[in-house]
């Protein structure tokens, strides 16, 4: 198993202005995962966070919207940048463990105004 | 495309009253079925994992159905309680740590 600490849990922020997410695991993971899910949807990969590498982006997702830090296995970042109150949403991220389980952090919900 | 279908898309029950949810996916290659729970402000905790060859898996008032051929699923809850008041999100793994999302059903159990 793994334990995954998110935060900020919510934040309410100006448009235009950007917002870091933390998220710490307490083991140490090769990939993790940032999703968004907006109301009434299911959730939709942003990107891969890989150590060591640049993180890799899904269709629609761009760098320089959701740049991603991923200094070591345990830690990564999602920024969410200029932002616009279309990125309202509660942002996740997630780590693989073994073949068939994935963890999640607790979500930050996101309110921009 | 890879989807999946999650229906009804809420319902409310009765405390102590049984409710069965439905996914239909078409994603292929399959490797797993998941359900999971998400309380509200938290993130989605696992409960039941299926690979392609099981029927139905259990997890304590939690069973799971999975029909390959068909490519459907069902998540029964038996005796519900307030506590089950939640959004239940089935999830397909396509094998390459490529997870397809149902949008959920939110079920409210009321007293």
């Amino acid at each position: 198993s793994a334990v995954i600490s998110q935060k900020p849990s919510r934040d309410i922020c100006q448009r235009g202005t950007s917002l870091t997410i933390q998220c710490q695991v307490d083991s140490q993971v090769t990939m993790m995962f940032w999703y968004r899910q907006q109301p009434g949807q299911s959730l939709t990969l942003i990107a891969t966070a890989n150590q060591g590498s640049e993180a890799t982006y899904e269709s629609g997702f761009v760098i320089d919207k959701f740049p991603i830090s991923r200094p070591n296995l345990t830690f990564s970042t999602l920024t969410v940048s200029n932002m616009s109150p279309e990125d309202s949403s509660i942002y996740l991220c997630s780590v693989p463990t073994g073949r068939t389980e994935a963890f999640f952090g607790q979500g930050t919900r996101l309110t921009v105004v | 495309k890879n989807q999946v279908e999650q229906s009804p898309q809420s319902l409310i029950i009765l405390e102590g009253k049984n409710c069965t949810l439905q996914c239909n996916y078409t994603v292929s290659p399959f490797s797993n079925l998941r359900w999971y729970k998400q309380d509200t402000g938290r993130g989605p905790v696992s409960l039941t994992i299926m690979t392609f060859s099981e029927n139905t898996k259990s997890n304590g008032r939690y069973t799971a159905t999975l029909d390959a051929d068909t490519k459907q699923s069902s998540l029964h809850i038996t005796a519900s309680q307030l506590s089950d008041s939640a959004s239940y999100i089935c999830v397909v793994d396509s094998n390459d740590y490529k997870l397809s999302f149902g949008a959920g059903t939110t079920v409210t159990v009321r007293a």
